[in-house]
């Protein structure tokens, strides 16, 4: 069956530090991968989509960035992060095809 | 506009109630429909997937109006557990590109 994993769960970084989120899936091939994020109270907000190795999309201008360098494998990453950075991060994956999308357990990022 | 739109709600019923969820879409080359439920701070998770001819599971019945662009999740005899967000995710581009809405509140009252 396929799986999918987000770590860390929660992460409290300092203005301007750098970030690196990691997501894995297993158990599927070829996945679309997405990075989305959510506000407190809020929806969800597309930052990120990939439909293969080295292939992203981004939805939205903003200091942070993606990379896929394998192809279970979906990074979000930031150089300097900022007060409005913070939120709840989920990565989440899918078939080809239109089919549901899977989400990982969550990075809940607060950035002081 | 938003491409999916919601009513943010909150919802508040008591238990035992029938309460109706609508949600409308602006894209209408849209392909799949989803309902996921999302509890207070944690990941969302499918409901059921939103077919053309309707379904139903258990308590939770789906139906989409390609005609007027909504799709509609109805819940009968609510139970407390019920209690969360309840989003409408609609994908594009040949399944590529899941939109979300911002989700409905529900909250089940004993």
């Amino acid at each position: 069956s396929q799986t999918i994993h987000q770590w860390p769960a929660t992460l409290v970084q300092p203005v301007g530090s750098p970030l690196s989120l990691e997501c894995t899936v297993e158990g599927t091939s070829n996945p679309n991968l997405y990075w989305y994020r959510q506000a407190a109270g809020r929806g969800l907000q597309l930052l990120f989509y990939s439909v293969g190795i080295g292939q992203i999309s981004s939805e939205v201008p903003q200091n942070l960035s993606a990379s896929r360098p394998q192809d279970r494998q979906f990074i979000l990453s930031s150089k300097k992060l900022l007060l409005s950075d913070s939120g709840f991060y989920l990565c989440a994956w899918s078939g080809q095809g239109g089919t549901e999308a899977f989400f990982g357990q969550g990075t809940r990022l607060t950035v002081v | 506009r938003k491409e999916v739109e919601q009513d943010p709600g909150p919802f508040n019923v008591p238990e035992g109630a029938t309460v109706a969820f609508n949600c409308t879409y602006s894209n209408s080359a849209s392909q799949s429909f989803f309902w996921y439920r999302q509890d207070c701070r944690k990941e969302p998770k499918l409901l059921m997937s939103v077919y053309s001819s309707g379904n139903e599971d258990g308590r939770f019945t789906a139906q989409l109006n390609r005609a007027s662009q909504y799709i509609s999740l109805l819940i009968r005899d609510s139970k407390l557990s019920d209690s969360a967000t309840y989003l409408c995710v609609v994908t594009y581009s040949a399944g590529n590109m899941l939109t979300f809405g911002g989700g409905t509140r529900l909250m089940v009252k004993p």
